[in-house]
């Protein structure tokens, strides 16, 4: 089955500096990667997503990137403001089947003011 | 009008009990889920319910038993809990997976469950 690693599992950047999060995935098959935020007490909201005939995805601060030949994909936040502060999940699936979504162990990030 | 809501959102009982969490989601979505995350915030699927039937069943123990009265609702059910049951679960909802363009998963805000 599929599994999803994320790195670095907590992560401490200054306000207005970059925030990157890596994720690896081993099922080939896989062709849709969202990413997740977990506000404090909250449930996890999608963020952004890619699909796998699409490199690179950008949405205000944030961007994703997909490399489906070495099955790794990113997140990327520029300029990180204190609302930023939350944990990240990455995930993978194949949307063509009953799947299921495989969600990477999360990444803390915190914004230091 | 909240999307996906959750029932209660604190639930702390004794060992062996028996107790259930609630679900209901008011977007019209065709699938439903529960999810499991323990206290080192890994998210694990637990089930999924697509018009009330099972299509994802994991390696959980018999004692949850998940049950789908309508396709807007999904309840999840424990016997005999353990203490290893302690987690935060999460019912989520997203349209119906055939659909390429409706894969996000909307959460709800969860139930914390404590078993001393």
């Amino acid at each position: 089955g599929e599994n999803v690693e994320q790195h670095p599992s907590t992560l401490s950047v200054q306000e207005g500096d970059s925030a990157v999060i890596k994720c690896t995935y081993s099922d080939s098959a896989s062709n849709y990667f969202p990413w997740y935020k977990q506000e404090l007490g909250k449930g996890p909201q999608l963020i952004i997503d890619i699909r796998s005939n699409v490199g690179e995805k950008k949405d205000q601060r944030i961007a994703v990137t997909l490399n489906k030949t070495a099955k790794h994909f990113s997140l990327h936040i520029t300029e990180t403001q204190p609302e930023d502060s939350a944990v990240y999940f990455c995930a993978a699936s194949m949307y063509s089947s009953a799947s299921k979504i495989i969600f990477g162990s999360g990444t803390r990030l915190s914004i230091r003011p | 009008d909240t999307a996906v809501s959750q029932t209660p959102k604190y639930l702390v009982t004794q060992m062996g009990n028996d107790k259930s969490i609630k679900c209901e989601q008011n977007l019209g979505h065709d699938t439903m889920y529960w999810y499991k995350q323990d206290s080192k915030k890994f998210l694990k699927i637990m089930f999924s319910y697509n018009n009330k039937e099972l299509i994802i069943n994991e390696t959980v123990p018999n004692r949850f038993s998940p049950k789908s009265p309508d396709k807007a609702h999904l309840n999840l059910h424990i016997n005999s809990l353990e203490l290893g049951d302690s987690a935060v679960y999460f019912c989520a909802s997203s349209q119906d997976e055939s659909l390429p363009l409706y894969n996000e998963q909307f959460f709800g805000p969860g139930t914390r469950l404590t078993v001393l």
